[in-house]
């Protein structure tokens, strides 16, 4: 596609769920990023693959939250058993090689709602 | 730790000029991003500076001084359109990714 998509746009779940978020990235891209955006906060860092391996994951908060790239194109974001302070927009990104100048593009994130 | 430091709110009439200053203070510098977020909508690049000086690109400059921790977003002959949210973020090393470490947003509101 011509930009980062990501589905659902929207995803209300309760307490204690299992959510799947989905990032598909820009055709070409091997970097890819998660990052979180709680209201009134700039985006934070979750994880970042290069390919289908995930090179960094200090940003993620605890282990609920998984993130894979099977085939180093599509990324799911996993969280299980979900607190409301999971509620957040759920942001992803790509660029083109992960390389030090490389603009990181961005898609219209998941907004996520943990009731 | 980290941090990134902008206003909070800004507000500025169309046609005019407007400075959003961004102050940083982070272990490791690989360069500075300034991007814009319009509400429900992705953040969209706008600039990216790695060396001191200003960097113009149609109505919208950036400036940096890394002695100084800071950078500036100048955006001339305002719009309405340029109601959004300006993101300063600073490109950090780290345990095996160049990081978008991000301030919390210049909320930027353009009256007639």
């Amino acid at each position: 596609g011509a930009g980062v998509s990501q589905t659902p746009s929207n995803k209300v779940t309760e307490k204690g769920k299992y959510v799947e978020l989905r990032c598909d990235p820009i055709s070409g891209h091997t970097a890819l990023y998660w990052y979180r955006q709680s209201l009134g906060q700039g985006p934070e860092f979750l994880i970042y693959f290069q390919g289908t391996g995930a090179a960094d994951d200090s940003g993620l908060p605890n282990d609920r939250f998984f993130a894979v790239r099977p085939e180093g194109s599509v990324s799911t974001l996993k969280i299980q058993r979900t607190e409301r302070g999971d509620s957040a927009v759920y942001l992803c990104a790509s660029s083109l090689t992960g390389g030090i100048k490389d603009t990181q593009y961005f898609g219209p994130g998941t907004r996520l709602t943990v009731l | 730790g980290q941090n990134i430091d902008q206003p909070t709110e800004m507000t500025a009439t169309e046609g005019a000029i407007v400075q959003i200053n961004c102050t940083y203070q982070t272990s490791g510098f690989n360069g500075l991003f300034w991007y814009q977020q319009h509400a429900g909508e992705a953040p969209t690049f706008l600039s990216y500076n790695v060396l001191d000086g200003l960097e113009e690109k149609g109505r919208f400059s950036s400036f940096l001084s890394r002695s100084k921790g800071y950078s500036y977003l100048l955006l001339k002959e305002l719009q309405m359109k340029d109601s959004a949210s300006y993101l300063c973020a600073v490109s950090i090393s780290g345990a095996g990714s160049y990081q978008l470490t991000f301030g919390k947003g210049t909320k930027l509101s353009v009256i007639p």
